[in-house]
Parts: structure tokens; C-alpha cells; sequence
């Protein structure tokens, strides 16, 4: 296991409503990437966060967004739900940019808008 | 988004069997992660690569980082069916914030 915790593990919601997704990092790292998982295909950034500000960002619109706590957890919140926004949501967590490093992710929060 | 071109998209094989896939992309990465991913988990670090034209072995797997930085390839020898899973390439970019993940190889391994 990674040590990476992800909440909850499942969530249903409708279209318009909001939802969000917590993240705790593992030891020792206190930067955090978000990824987004539809089905049949590999993760996609969403943005990663890091001293609590968010540090680069995917191709997802301004309805995603985040915070970083300063115990380096994480929350992942999606407004405005569409059915496409359906997907595994996964969080990685690693050492401080700029530094090549490997990403360590949780096991997900599968969300499903109906 | 922006993903790697990763191939097969699927295998089965028998097990005992070597097995092994690539991955391939337009542009350069100064870091080659593989993961693997079981149903409902989240991607799991197989191997990292930091150098162009690194070997790294990790008990029955090696892979490889092309020399082109380009490119990178995974071996599985002698096959075991807890080996069936999905497979994921990832490319880094130094400085850069993201990893850009292939869609990944389904492995299938019969006893």
C-alpha cells in the first residue's frame, strides 16, 4: 500500500449537484496531483496542488477545483455535475516540484452522475 | 488530453509465458513510469525511469527507458495469473507538474 487514503470510496450523485473528494497524502510528501479516470482509459490531470496553492492545471474547467490543507490533505470539488464528470477520481501524491519524482496514488473515489 | 500511444491494447497468454508491451510519444520525457492496476484499485508503481537508455529490473519485470527519450518498453517473464491486470506507461516532464499516461495494455494470463 502507498499510504495515500482516499474518501469515500463510492458516491452517486445527480446532474447539478455538487460533490467533493478528500485526499490524504502519504508521509513525507506535501504535494498533490488530482486525476481524473473514465472508464477504458488512463488517468487524466486535473491540477496539482502544493504549499496549499494550486501548481499547473489540466484541460478541465474552472467547475473543478481544489484545496490543499496546510497538513498537505487534499479536496477535490466538482460543481455543477454533468454526466460525463462520471469517472474514477484518483489522487497521487509526491515530493516538491520541480523534482522528477514518482507519483503515488490512492486506490480512488468512483463517482457516478446520473 | 494529451496520452502516449501504449500497444497491445490487449493480451492473453498462457501462463509461463514472457510478455511484452511499449509504449511510444510525440514528444520527450525525462521520466518513464509504469503501473499496474487491478479492477476498482488505483494505478500501483511498478518501475521508474529516470535516464535515457536506463534498464531497471524489479524481480520478473524490466523495462527500459529508449534512448530517444521517446519511447519505453515493459517485459513480464515467466507469466503468473496474478500478473492479469491492466498496464500503464506514464511520461514526466521535467519542472512539469503532470504525469501524460497511455490507455493502457489488458494482460490476460491463462493458467
Amino acid at each position: 500500500e502507498t499510504g495515500v487514503t482516499q474518501s469515500p470510496t463510492h458516491l452517486i450523485k445527480t446532474r447539478g449537484q455538487q460533490v467533493t473528494l478528500r485526499c490524504s497524502s502519504q508521509s513525507g510528501h506535501n504535494t498533490v496531483s488530482w486525476y481524473q479516470q473514465a472508464l477504458g482509459q488512463g488517468p487524466q490531470f486535473i491540477f496539482q496542488y502544493y504549499r496549499e496553492e494550486e501548481n499547473g492545471r489540466g484541460n478541465f474547467p474552472p467547475r473543478f477545483s481544489g484545496l490543499q490543507f496546510p497538513n498537505y490533505s487534499s479536496e477535490l470539488n466538482v460543481n455543477a455535475l454533468e454526466l460525463d464528470d462520471s469517472a474514477l477520481y484518483l489522487c497521487a501524491s509526491s515530493r516538491p516540484p520541480p523534482a522528477t519524482d514518482t507519483q503515488y496514488f490512492g486506490p480512488g473515489t468512483r463517482l457516478t452522475v446520473l | 488530453g494529451q496520452q502516449l500511444n501504449q500497444s497491445p491494447q490487449s493480451m492473453f497468454i498462457q501462463e509461463g509465458e514472457d510478455v511484452s508491451m511499449n509504449c511510444t510519444s510525440s514528444s520527450i520525457f525525462n521520466t518513464w513510469l509504469w503501473y499496474k492496476q487491478d479492477p476498482g484499485e488505483g494505478p500501483v508503481l511498478l518501475i521508474a525511469l529516470y535516464k535515457a537508455g536506463e534498464l531497471t529490473s524489479n524481480g520478473r519485470l524490466t523495462a527500459q527507458f529508449g534512448i530517444t527519450r521517446k519511447d519505453s518498453f515493459l517485459n513480464i517473464s515467466a507469466s503468473i495469473p496474478s500478473d492479469v491486470g491492466i498496464y500503464f506507461c506514464a511520461g514526466q516532464l521535467y519542472g512539469s507538474e503532470k504525469l501524460v499516461f497511455g490507455k493502457g495494455t489488458k494482460l490476460t494470463v491463462n493458467p
